[in-house]
């Protein structure tokens, strides 16, 4: 099982590129990098996913680079709403097992 | 689409009572999964359902806990008896098994309070 090492928190300013950087060095071969946020009082919620280079949807942008011991969640022009706690978590996929292993994630403080 | 919905949001039990969660999860979702996470600790998985079975269960404390699908669709967890250990926020997820891997779809949780 992969473990993965993230920032406790982070502070930024609306407006701002916010990237966070997650190090998963023990990340198996088969294992996908997938980012959940969580609101307070609410569920995770499903971000993104990736297995290697760069992928982007309409929320983030998630980079891995060649030897995937890390990734980097890139969150665009943040604002207020975007304060949470966001969760790196490393498994494998295809499998109908596919439970979550989440760690402490990190807090992200967006100030005006 | 309804997403996944959990009941009550909130409960608060005597140390020795039984609590029963349940959990509905979004139509047509096959894997069914409960978490939990206890003050101050990461969210830890409980157990995952197929359908109607058991897939997983190597998370689940103790036998106090008895979780259950019957029919494989909303799905339930009973605490009995509750400690004061089990205080926590109880997680369901559910999930396409054609999905995206690892997409798990959460509900709000449901805060037990054992006094």
């Amino acid at each position: 099982l992969a473990k993965t090492t993230q920032p406790i928190s982070m502070d930024s300013y609306e407006g701002q590129e916010v990237n966070i950087t997650c190090s998963h060095n023990n990340i198996a071969t088969n294992d996908y990098i997938t980012w959940y946020q969580q609101f307070p009082s609410q569920g995770p919620r499903f971000i993104i996913q990736g297995y290697k280079t760069k992928v982007t949807n309409e929320v983030a942008s998630l980079f891995i680079p060649a030897d995937r011991k890390s990734s980097t969640l890139s969150l665009p022009r943040v604002s207020l709403s975007d304060t949470a706690v966001y969760y790196c978590l490393v498994g494998g996929s295809g499998s109908t097992l596919g439970r979550l292993y989440f760690g402490r994630g990190t807090q992200l403080t967006v100030w005006p | 689409e309804a997403g996944v919905t959990q009941f009550p949001s909130h409960s608060v039990i005597e140390k020795g009572q039984t609590v029963t969660l349940r959990c509905d999860p979004i139509s047509g979702h096959d894997n069914l999964y409960w978490y939990r996470r206890v003050m101050g600790k990461e969210i830890k998985f409980l157990l995952h359902f197929v359908k109607e079975s058991k897939q997983d269960e190597s998370g689940m404390p103790n036998n106090r806990f008895l979780a259950e699908r019957t029919g494989g669709t909303y799905s339930t967890l009973k605490v009995q008896p509750a400690e004061l250990e089990d205080s926590g926020v109880y997680f369901c997820a559910s999930r396409l098994t054609s999905g995206i891997d690892n997409e798990q779809f959460f509900g709000p949780g449901t805060r037990l309070t054992v006094l």
